[in-house]
């Protein structure tokens, strides 16, 4: 079974510019939930999408958005990129939606996209 | 806010045993998630706990209690390899908050 990949692994982008990062699941796999991973501020969670719905969101601005396909695969856009959105970009896949209380709860992370804003 | 707070570093020698303590808010809460990461790399899924009590998994146990707002991540027969961070997540209504980690070295 093909884990998490994430598109592309590395990017650098300029002040201003926007990026879009993609995100396909393990098949079978409806949620997708994406994360910013930074020395300063750690793990914080961006937003999940299940069944092509936004389904919860983290405390981030307006300029990051995302959207879900009907194959599961997701993006993630952030648009007018800071020099703090440098970060690397992790997205995770699970069979249900985040915290609930039945089985198949476990959560696969995928490699991640290391991005650098100049 | 819905803080998560664990230690930030933890030391262990092998062989031996050692919990790992998260404390998080209970307004809200759904469940307890535990990762492992290993540097450079990303998380690995180790535990969901939406029950009080002690589920175990191989050589790794995670414990929760809803009143208290606490749980433990307990390692058993250390090994080298599980040298990582340790994250501790907690499940909200529409969010999910991760502590700093938990960074131990075997």
């Amino acid at each position: 079974k093909a884990g998490v990949t994430q598109t592309p692994r590395y990017l650098i982008k300029t002040r201003g510019q926007q990026v879009t990062l993609s995100c396909s699941p393990i098949s079978g796999h409806r949620s997708v939930s994406w994360y910013q991973q930074t020395p300063g501020q750690g793990l914080q969670f961006l937003f999940e999408y299940f069944s092509e719905t936004q389904r919860n969101k983290g405390n981030f601005p307006g300029r990051f958005s995302g959207r879900q396909f009907s194959n599961s695969r997701s993006e993630m856009n952030v648009s007018t990129l800071e020099l703090g959105d440098s970060a690397l970009y992790l997205c995770a896949s699970s069979y249900t939606l985040l915290g609930g209380t039945g089985l198949r709860n476990e959560q696969f992370f995928g490699p991640g996209t290391r991005l650098t804003v100049l | 806010g819905q803080n998560i707070d664990q230690p930030t570093e933890m030391t262990a020698t092998e062989g031996a045993i050692v919990q790992i303590n998260c404390t998080y808010q209970t307004s809200g809460f759904n469940g307890l998630f535990w990762y492992q990461q290993h540097a450079g790399e990303a998380p690995t899924f180790l535990s969901y706990n939406v029950l009080d009590g002690l589920e175990e998994k191989g050589r790794f146990s995670s414990f929760l209690s809803r009143s208290k707002g606490y749980s433990y991540l307990l390692l058993k027969e250390l090994q080298m390899k599980d040298s990582a961070s340790y994250l501790c997540a907690g499940s909200y209504n529409n969010d999910m908050r991760f502590g700093a980690g938990t960074r131990l070295t075997v």
